[in-house]
């Protein structure tokens, strides 16, 4: 099974600051799809960003981009202009190219001190 | 609206009892995915369907149980097997192919006394 990981469980940013959330994965596979999620105090599962392996190009939504880099296997999440409405905790996940499945990594909690 | 239901949201047990959690779509999606969530521990999957009347293990499987005779609904069975069972789960769907996301619902929190 491929592994997901976001190594920092807990991060802060300041109200209209820039962070950068990290997740790396493993796999043996040269297609794939890549997605962040946000889980607001409301629990509720919210697809924020979406990223095709075969595309080279970064995917962006809004204030929302990524930086994906396939020879590391690194898919991180920046977001700019941070708002109090994005704290929540944040879940990378990884689909398989031909298959059902999704992996998820552990995390990350994201506060916005104002 | 199109959507996954799952109710109730939070749900109480004794100790020793089965418990079925619901979970209904109406975004005519082929798979369907029970996860289980944990402090710490991110998703991890229960059980999922491919399609109706078929379903496969997850990592967690053991001490519970799904049924898939519907492509709507795909319930949950907590069974008194199952040594933790006090956690919040989520019911997710998707459309099997490529870049489609998974859709949650807004999930149920188990408490088992």
């Amino acid at each position: 099974a491929q592994t997901v990981t976001q190594s920092q469980p807990e991060m802060s940013v300041q109200e209209a600051e820039t962070v950068t959330l990290s997740c790396t994965y493993d796999t043996s596979e040269s297609d794939y799809y890549l997605f962040w999620y946000k889980q607001p105090p409301s629990r509720q599962m919210i697809l924020v960003i979406r990223q095709e392996a075969y595309k080279q190009q970064n995917a962006t939504e809004n204030r929302f981009s990524v930086n994906f880099q396939k020879a590391a296997k690194s898919f991180s999440l920046k977001i700019s202009d941070s708002q109090l409405g994005d704290a929540a905790m944040y879940f990378c996940a990884y689909r398989n190219y031909n298959g059902n499945q999704f992996y998820f990594g552990t995390g990350t909690s994201l506060t916005v001190i104002p | 609206d199109g959507g996954i239901t799952q109710s109730p949201k939070y749900l109480f047990r004794k100790e020793g009892q089965n418990v079925t959690l619901s979970c209904e779509q109406n975004l005519n999606h082929d798979a369907m995915y029970w996860y289980r969530q944990d402090p710490g521990q991110g998703l991890r999957l229960i059980y999922y369907s491919q399609i109706v009347n078929d379903f496969q293990k997850g990592d967690i499987a053991e001490g519970y149980s799904v049924s898939r005779e519907k492509k709507e609904s795909f319930p949950l069975t907590v069974t008194s097997a199952q040594k933790n069972p006090t956690a919040f789960y989520l019911c997710a769907s998707s459309i099997p192919g490529r870049n489609y996301e998974q859709y949650f619902g807004p999930g149920t929190r188990l408490t088992v006394t």
